[in-house]
Order: C-alpha cells, then structure tokens, then sequence
C-alpha cells in the first residue's frame, strides 16, 4: 500500500536560518514525490517534484527537495527561511506503477518561521 | 485560465440534507479528483476520474457520488449528508503526461458543514 508519512506536526524556525520538513515515503514502485504547500484559506499550491534522475530537486520559491531511496525519504529545505514561508505543507506520492491519479498525501507539517 | 474552479465557497446543511459540490477546469485535463481536508489527516482521496465517462473509489467514497459527462465538469454528491462529512473539500485537476510528469493544480476549496 501507498502511504506518505510526516513525523513532525510543526516546525519553527527564525529567519534567515535553513529549515527542513520531513517526509518518508512506501509504494509498492518506483516512487513519484510531490511537495504542496497551503497557505490559510487557500487551495494546494504545487511546489516541486521527484521523478526520476538528480536526487535534489529544485522548486519554487527557493525550496529544493532531497531524494533519498535508501531511506525512503523526500525531506523538503530551504537555505534561509522568510516569514512569508510560513504555512501548511504537504507531501505527496502517486506510485509509478499503479493508479497513476491516485495521489497519497501525508498529514501536514505546519511551518513557523519566526522574525 | 481560470484553473480549477469550485463552488459554492462554503456550504451549511442539515443532517440527511443533500447536496452538489460543483467543481470545473478548463484546461482540457484529462484526470480530476475530490479531496477532503480534515485537521491532522492530511488530504484524503475520494473519487477520482481518469477521463469523461470513467470513474473510481478513492480511499474515503462511501458517502459520496460522483459523475464525469464532460471533461470539464467532475461534480461531487452528497446523498444524505452527516456530521461525519464535515470538512473542507478539496477538487484537482491534473494533465496526462510522459512519465508521470503530472502535477495537480488544485481548487480553492468548499467548507462544508453538516449540523
């Protein structure tokens, strides 16, 4: 079965410092990995993905993501983060193989980043 | 574009009161789904469609239909609404692409709440 797994609720970081949100992974395939970000009221925003090749990633608003098979992880950084970063991330995965609409997602990781 | 649009924004019912969901994207995508938010779970798949005329359960259906007539228009129903249904629900739309390059563009949400 397909699952995502999110181990932290919330993470507070101060700006400027580097930040990380965690995301572990468990498809019966080759794993595609999604990051989402929500801000208050609003939709799902897409941020960036994994599929196949470089295991760092690069996405939108300076946010990268590490690829990391062994240990089936997907953990969401960023150098330097801003106070504008804070909000509701998502981490996702659509199995490969099967069900290729069917995206798991992962509970939720609250982000505070602090002046 | 408008993208994926979905109404209405926010829904109050009775219990055993029913009710459409509408959702519409007008971005020729192929596979749309129905996503409900609830605190602490993450997005939960509902139905999805992988083109007009073909349908599917997600991980939460019972509860709720659904129909694809068109390739714009994935609709969502409530047959007899109960407090359990309250939640935030999410629609998304999302393009075939070569190796799963697919992202999902999601829907500003309709909060619904069953009294």
């Amino acid at each position: 079965a397909q699952s995502v797994a999110q181990p932290e609720d919330q993470v507070n970081v101060a700006e400027g410092n580097p930040l990380t949100v965690k995301c572990t992974y468990s498809v019966s395939g080759n794993p595609y990995l999604f990051w989402y970000v929500q801000y208050p009221n609003r939709g799902l925003q897409f941020l960036l993905k994994y599929i196949t090749g470089d295991n760092l990633v690069k996405g939108s608003y300076g946010f990268e993501a590490e690829f990391n098979k062994s240990q089936t992880s997907f953990h969401l950084k960023k150098p330097s983060a801003l106070v504008s970063d804070s909000a509701l991330y998502f981490c996702a995965v659509r199995d490969a193989l099967y069900n290729f609409n069917k995206f798991y997602f992962g509970s939720g990781t609250k982000l505070n980043v602090k002046p | 574009n408008a993208g994926v649009t979905q109404t209405p924004k926010f829904q109050v019912l009775k219990t055993g009161q029913s009710m459409t969901l509408q959702c519409a994207q007008d971005m020729n995508h192929e596979y749309m789904s129905w996503y409900r938010q609830d605190p602490g779970m993450g997005l939960r798949l509902i139905h999805y469609s992988v083109g007009a005329g073909i349908t599917d359960q997600g991980e939460v259906p019972n509860g709720y239909n659904v129909s694809r007539s068109t390739t714009e228009d994935f609709p969502l129903r409530l047959l007899s609404a109960a407090p359990s249904q309250t939640s935030v629900y999410f629609c998304a739309s999302t393009i075939r692409a070569p190796q799963g390059r697919e992202t999902q563009y999601f829907g500003p949400g309709t909060r619904l709440l069953v009294l």
